[in-house]
């Protein structure tokens, strides 16, 4: 059964320094989405993609965060300066054009900023 | 917008007892309801997931009910196992974007 992968799988990297997070969606899907979770607690959406071009975004994702879709098979996530709050593991998941109600998760990401 | 509320936060059954977790929810127009099933480590998995159109649903084990009225929804999963152990996460959206995602059960199931 395909599923989402990500790269790395644990990402440390230093107050200030940018990060960039990468994703490869399940191949028929089209909606892309970026979910963190910080230690110990729920799981916070950050961004939706579809068409090449931002969806949505919650209030997290600000001007510090990017998302995109290079070429056809991978979706990054772009921390420009990472503060030590970034610190979570940071979940990609995809779903299909026309059952998009249902979001598989990738492995994740933790990122770790000192 | 959109506030997920989960209880209980944790739960303990026995082996072969039944465990309930239920949510609500504050957004009418949220139409689509998942829920995941996390083990420690590793990613969300999404478990079974209802409609706003219907009012439940079962897959063997695990059934979710729906009260569109009352704006609230429970996960039941009977005859519970050891790898039944796990954190639940409840969420709502509309129209599939921007989960809301509930802050999460604790499932313990005893030998």
């Amino acid at each position: 059964e395909p599923e989402v992968t990500q790269t790395p799988s644990h990402q440390v990297t230093q107050m200030g320094q940018e990060v960039i997070l990468r994703c490869v969606p399940i191949s028929n899907h089209l909606y892309f989405y970026w979910y963190r979770q910080i230690l110990g607690q729920k799981v916070e959406f950050l961004v939706s993609f579809y068409n090449n071009e931002i969806s949505e975004k919650s209030e997290i994702f600000d001007d510090q965060f990017s998302v995109e879709r290079p070429d056809g098979s991978n979706f990054t996530l772009k921390i420009r300066s990472t503060k030590l709050e970034d610190s979570a593991m940071y979940f990609c998941a995809s779903s299909e054009r026309d059952r998009h109600y249902e979001q598989y998760f990738g492995p994740g990401t933790r990122l770790t900023v000192t | 917008g959109e506030n997920v509320e989960q209880h209980p936060s944790t739960l303990s059954v026995q082996e072969g007892d039944s465990a309930v977790i239920k949510c609500t929810y504050s957004d009418s127009a949220s139409n689509y309801f998942p829920w995941y099933k996390q083990e420690l480590g590793k990613r969300p998995q999404l478990i079974i997931d209802i409609r706003s159109n219907v009012g439940e649903k079962k897959d063997q084990r695990i059934a979710v009910t729906l009260n569109k009225t009352a704006k609230h929804f429970s996960l039941h999963i009977t005859e519970t196992q050891p790898e039944d152990s796990a954190v639940y996460f409840c969420a709502a959206s509309g129209y599939g974007q921007n989960f809301v995602f509930g802050p999460g059960t604790r499932l313990s199931v005893l030998p």
